[in-house]
This record gives C-alpha cells, sequence and structure tokens, in this order.
C-alpha cells in the first residue's frame, strides 16, 4: 500500500541536458509535497518543495510541477551537472494532520554523465 | 557542529542482542523522528516524539522502543535483534507548525547476523 510511488529507479541523462524524475501519489488528501536529494552514506536533504495550491515552484536549475487531477507531480533539473548525480526521493504529507509525517517514495538514482 | 547526528555510522550485531542508536538535534526543533530504509529503498516512518511525546507509531514491533529524554535526543532501542531488521536506520527533526521540511542524519546501517 504505497501511497507515493517513483517508478523509475534510475535515469541516466548527458550533461547540459534536462532531467526529469516523476512520482506518482494516490491519496488526495496530500496538500505538500517535497523532493529530497541524497548521496552515498549521507542522510536525505531537502530540495524543494511545492503546495497544493501551486502548479508550479522553481528554484535556480530545478523546478517541481504538480498535476494534481492526475496525481501526479515532477522534478525538472535544467542544465543537469555531474554533481547532480544522486538517489531523489518524492514524499508528501498532510499538513492539516500537524504530525510532520512524510510518505516517501522508494527513489530515483539519477546519474549524470559528463 | 552536524544539525542532526546519530551514532553510530555502522552496527553489526549477532540475532538476539540489543542494541541502541542515539540521535541528537542541534536546530531547536520540537519534533524528532526514525524512519527505516529497508531493502527496497522505501523510507519508512517508524516514530516520532513532540516535546518528549510520542506522536506517531506506525505498527513497528515492540522490540522497538524509542526513548526521547528532551526534545533534542530521541533514541532508539531495539531488544532481540532479529535478520529483518537489518536495514538504514535515519533519525531527522522538524518544527512542525512552521514548514515540514525534515532534516535527516546520515543513518546508521544496521547488520543483523
Amino acid at each position: 500500500d504505497q501511497q507515493v510511488k517513483q517508478n523509475s529507479p534510475s535515469l541516466s541523462v548527458q550533461e547540459g541536458r534536462i532531467s526529469i524524475l516523476n512520482c506518482d501519489y494516490t491519496n488526495s488528501m496530500f496538500d505538500y509535497f517535497l523532493w529530497y536529494k541524497k548521496y552515498p552514506a549521507e542522510g536525505p536533504t531537502f530540495l524543494i518543495s511545492i503546495s497544493s495550491i501551486k502548479d508550479k515552484n522553481e528554484d535556480g536549475r530545478f523546478t517541481v510541477f504538480l498535476n494534481k487531477s492526475a496525481k501526479h507531480l515532477s522534478l525538472h533539473i535544467v542544465p543537469s551537472q555531474p554533481g547532480d548525480s544522486a538517489v531523489y526521493f518524492c514524499a508528501a504529507t498532510v499538513r492539516s494532520g500537524n504530525t510532520g509525517k512524510l510518505i516517501f517514495g522508494q527513489g530515483t538514482t539519477l546519474q549524470v554523465k559528463p | 557542529d552536524t544539525a542532526v547526528s546519530q551514532t553510530p555510522k555502522y552496527l553489526v550485531t549477532q540475532m538476539g542482542n540489543d542494541k541502541s542508536i542515539k540521535c541528537e538535534q542541534n536546530l531547536g526543533h520540537d519534533t524528532m523522528y526514525w524512519y527505516k530504509q529497508d531493502s527496497k529503498k522505501f523510507l519508512k516512518i517508524m516514530f516520532s516524539y513532540n516535546n518528549k511525546e510520542l506522536i506517531i507509531n506506525e505498527t513497528v514491533p515492540n522490540r522497538f522502543s524509542p526513548k526521547s529524554p528532551d526534545k533534542a535526543h530521541l533514541n532508539l532501542h531495539i531488544n532481540s535483534l532479529e535478520l529483518g531488521d537489518s536495514a538504514v536506520y535515519f533519525c531527522a527533526s522538524s518544527q512542525v507548525g512552521r514548514d515540514e521540511k525534515l532534516f535527516f542524519g546520515s543513518g546508521t546501517q544496521l547488520s543483523v547476523l
């Protein structure tokens, strides 16, 4: 019963090109979504987030798009850099629950080739 | 001056043993969590504490007992370790109500032999 799914375990992209990572969710109560980045032997670190009242949020090279009707979000990285190579986790939560509980997907490993 | 620190980083032990993982945060957050990353790589919440009070307990075997002596510390004690407990355990903290960003420790890789 995985409420957040990342169906692509891995993605390989050439440096300078766009990376698109996808995430699907099933719980319509989710109202806040986050992306985390994880390097080996480190904990996940926050990257970017989006509230359900928006359909796009941008921060530098990173943009998150939210399609509520499709229960789908995506993370775009433009241009991709070798340092972006990491595991990316999508997460979702119900803010009104006020518990801080995040539901994570299983991650997508991004490899950016020089 | 690591924000969320957990020890040890690696833990190798025999089945049936009891072990503890310690976690400390210096961010002034009032909520702390334990997440488990299993073999399928999902990060799943186990527990959360808010100001030393248990808020979330996600159907975790009672061999796992979190302890929060103060809001900056959340330790995880595991009794009678089983092979299936092998995983990476992450501690995290956040300030609920301000935003939902979790700050994670670097993880403890537990291997039960």
